[in-house]
């Protein structure tokens, strides 16, 4: 157990909807860093956020956005879904002390 | 734009054998990563990779990173059945945290 949570687990929801994925930290870190893992894209970096600041961003759609909250929890928001972005999403999160990231168990979306 | 390449793929070996991982990246960095990633589950970090010349070691794993060549090795020896799963290596694109990862090895050893 990495101590990374996510919410939920499973996800299951049509085209054109929109979802809010929910992710834990490790307690004290500071870093969370959003994933999409995909048969065809395989592990993509979506976002980074530290303390609160978008840090770094990676292949996002303008479709999905981040945030992450003065308690260090963030959310993914996936808006106007279509079916290719089923996926895996996972959240990690560091500490600022070193680079090491820990993965939580992940979000399986299916959208159909 | 970074790329990361890892080789084999997939990898089917019999227990006992020893093996490499390959990773090679195409721009400046020092920090790669290892990870093992189980089926259906979530991602395990195994080695942080943070100078030329770094070599970890855990259990049967060894992983080693040339910088000047832009490659790591992820070394498995007297491979169990237990360390079938899929190992991805990562790099970090010049230290803003941009992780791009490799496409994965699946490894399957049989016992």
């Amino acid at each position: 157990d990495s101590g990374v949570t996510q919410t939920p687990k499973h996800l299951i929801t049509a085209t054109g909807q929109r979802v809010t994925l929910r992710c834990s930290p490790r307690s004290g870190d500071l870093s969370v860093y959003w994933y999409q893992q995909s048969l065809d894209q395989g592990l993509q970096f979506l976002i980074q956020y530290y303390n609160g600041e978008e840090r770094a961003k990676g292949n996002i759609l303008e479709r999905f956005s981040a945030q992450q909250f003065p308690d260090l929890h963030s959310e993914l928001n996936l808006s106007s879904l279509e079916l290719g972005d089923s996926a895996l999403y996972f959240c990690a999160s560091s500490a600022s002390s070193g680079p090491e990231q820990y993965f939580g168990p992940g979000t399986r979306l299916t959208v159909t | 734009e970074l790329k990361v390449e890892q080789n084999p793929l997939f990898l089917s070996m019999q227990e006992g054998k020893n093996y490499t991982i390959y990773c090679n990246y195409s721009t400046t960095s020092d920090r790669l990563y290892w990870y093992r990633q189980d089926p259906g589950k979530s991602l395990e970090s195994l080695f942080v990779l943070l100078s030329n010349g770094a070599v970890k070691q855990e259990g049967r794993l060894m992983a080693s990173l040339d910088t000047k060549a832009r490659l790591s090795t992820l070394h498995i020896t007297a491979a169990v059945h237990d360390l079938s799963a899929t190992y991805f290596c990562a790099v970090d694109m010049n230290r803003d945290d941009k992780i791009i990862f490799g496409k994965g090895t699946r490894l399957h050893i049989l016992p």
